[in-house]
């Protein structure tokens, strides 16, 4: 079971909003570690979406934004496009037994 | 463009143990944490652990005690070893670098290599 809490899943029409939350606790995100998104095509090793809770890599596109509050997060995707299927992942930092990165369980995301 | 490329043995007995290496192309190991993530099938990633290049290294603490991580700067690439390997380390494994903009989130990614633990 991970640390952080994710949906199995989520769906949504092409062009519609879709939001994922990203759900931790007070030794991670709930401790102000910043949370970061991955998205993961089947085969493909996952890539960078979102960093540092809210900030985009270049060559990402405005559509995905995320933010965070208190011990959650959330991933946000405007104007669903078929290409956004795939499985995202949220990331941060854990405190306890000295330290480590943790990943949420993942949820995936199917276009209508 | 960075390129990390992989290898290692991707069928391994019980007990055995598990080694792959992630060369690093168009960049230098400086300034950056090398990690290793692994993703069973159908499931979610794990982080394994990482290292820089001085070699100072943080290990996931449920693996900590058949985990080791190390680095050939000489041969701009990093190792993964896994002792003790049951069918529950089956996984893909990805190795990966730190972000520039942040220590913790990665942006390179190597291929990943199919590791299954069967007799």
């Amino acid at each position: 079971q991970s640390v952080l809490t994710q949906p199995p899943s989520v769906s949504g029409a092409p062009g519609q909003r879709v939001t994922i939350s990203c759900t931790g606790s007070s030794s991670n995100i709930g401790a102000d570690y910043d949370v970061h998104w991955y998205q993961q095509r089947p085969g493909l090793a996952p890539k960078l979406l979102i960093h540092s809770n809210s900030n985009r890599p270049s060559g990402v596109p405005d559509r995905f934004s995320a933010s965070r509050s208190g011990a959650s997060a959330s991933l946000a995707i405007t104007g669903l496009q078929e290409e956004d299927e795939a499985d995202y992942y949220c990331q941060s930092y854990d405190n306890t037994l000295g330290g480590f990165l943790i990943f949420g369980g993942g949820t995936k995301l199917t276009v209508l | 463009q960075v390129q990390l490329q992989q290898w290692g043995a991707g069928l391994l007995k019980p007990s055995e143990t598990l080694s792959l290496t992630c060369a690093v192309y168009g960049g230098s190991l400086s300034g950056f944490y090398w990690s290793w993530i692994r993703q069973p099938p159908g499931r979610g990633l794990e982080w394994i652990g990482e290292i820089d290049h001085r070699g100072n290294t943080n290990y996931n603490p449920s693996l900590k005690s058949r985990v080791t991580i190390s680095i050939d700067t000489s041969k701009n690439h990093f190792s993964l070893k896994l002792s003790s390997e049951t069918a529950a380390d089956t996984a893909v494994y990805y190795c990966a670098r730190t972000a520039v903009v942040s220590p913790v989130a990665y942006d390179y990614w190597g291929q990943g290599t199919l590791v299954t633990v069967s007799s």
